[in-house]
C-alpha cells in the first residue's frame, strides 16, 4: 500500500530557513499536500502541488517535487516562532483519500 | 464561507459506553471523510462518503464503529462500545468531487478520551 515517510523532528533558529522533507511510494499520486497542526488544533492546509509541477512558491513557502525520486520538500523562509508546529506531508491518489506521514515537529527558537 | 464544523470538541467517556461525533461539511462538498488521528501519528482514513453512499469503509472497525450520512450532508460517526484504544482525535473533512487542491478541508476534530 501507499506509504509516506518524514523525519520526526527539526530545530531551527528564528530567521533561518527550514526545510522539511518527505518521501512517498505511490507513483499515481495526483496531489501532494503540506498541512500544519498546532497543539490541540485541527489540520491547516498550507500549500499543495499538482503532480505535474516541479515547484510552487507561495509567500514564504516553497514546495519542491522530484517525481522521479518521489521526494517532496517544504521550505519555510525567515522562520518565525509562530511556525513552531507539526507539519504533515500527504499524498492523494485516484480515489481522493489522503495518506499522511507521521509528521515533522518543527521547533523554532528565538 | 463556513468551514467544516465538528462537535463536540472534546469528549471523555468510560470504556464500554457509546459515543457519537457529528460533522457538517462545507456547503456543496459531495465527498465527506472521517479520519482518526492517534497520538504522534498522522490521520488515517476510516470511511469516505460520496453523497450519501459509503464508497470506502475498508478501514472502519465494523464490529463497534458505524457511520451514516443522511441526505448526503451531515454525518455522524458512532462507537459502541468504546474501548481504551479508541482514544484519539476524530477528524472530518470534505471535498468537492471530482475536486482537488484547496477544496480538501478538515474540521477542528473531536478529541476522544476513553477512561
Amino acid at each position: 500500500g501507499e506509504d509516506v515517510e518524514q523525519s520526526l523532528f527539526l530545530s531551527v533558529r528564528e530567521g533561518d530557513s527550514s526545510v522539511i522533507n518527505c518521501t512517498y511510494t505511490d507513483s499515481s499520486s495526483t496531489y501532494l499536500y503540506w498541512y500544519k497542526q498546532e497543539p490541540g488544533a485541527g489540520l491547516q492546509l498550507l500549500t499543495y502541488i499538482f503532480s505535474n509541477m516541479d515547484m510552487k512558491q507561495d509567500q514564504r513557502l516553497t514546495v519542491l517535487l522530484n517525481k522521479k525520486d518521489k521526494h517532496l520538500s517544504l521550505r519555510i523562509a525567515d522562520t518565525q516562532t509562530g511556525d513552531s508546529a507539526i507539519y504533515f506531508c500527504a499524498e492523494r491518489s485516484g480515489y481522493s483519500t489522503l495518506t499522511f506521514g507521521k509528521g515533522t515537529m518543527l521547533l523554532v527558537s528565538p | 464561507e463556513a468551514g467544516v464544523v465538528q462537535s463536540p470538541r472534546y469528549k471523555i467517556i468510560e470504556k464500554k459506553q457509546p459515543v457519537a461525533f457529528w460533522c457538517n461539511p462545507i456547503s456543496g462538498h459531495n465527498t465527506l471523510y472521517w479520519y482518526r488521528q492517534n497520538l504522534g501519528q498522522g490521520p488515517e482514513l476510516l470511511i469516505r462518503y460520496e453523497n450519501e453512499e459509503a464508497v470506502d469503509d475498508s478501514q472502519l472497525p465494523k464490529d463497534r464503529f458505524s457511520a451514516e450520512r443522511l441526505k448526503g450532508v451531515d454525518s455522524t460517526l458512532k462507537i459502541q462500545p468504546a474501548e481504551l484504544g479508541d482514544s484519539a482525535v476524530y477528524l472530518c473533512a470534505s471535498s468537492s468531487s471530482p475536486g482537488g487542491g484547496r477544496s480538501y478541508t478538515f474540521g477542528s476534530g473531536t478529541r476522544l478520551t476513553v477512561v
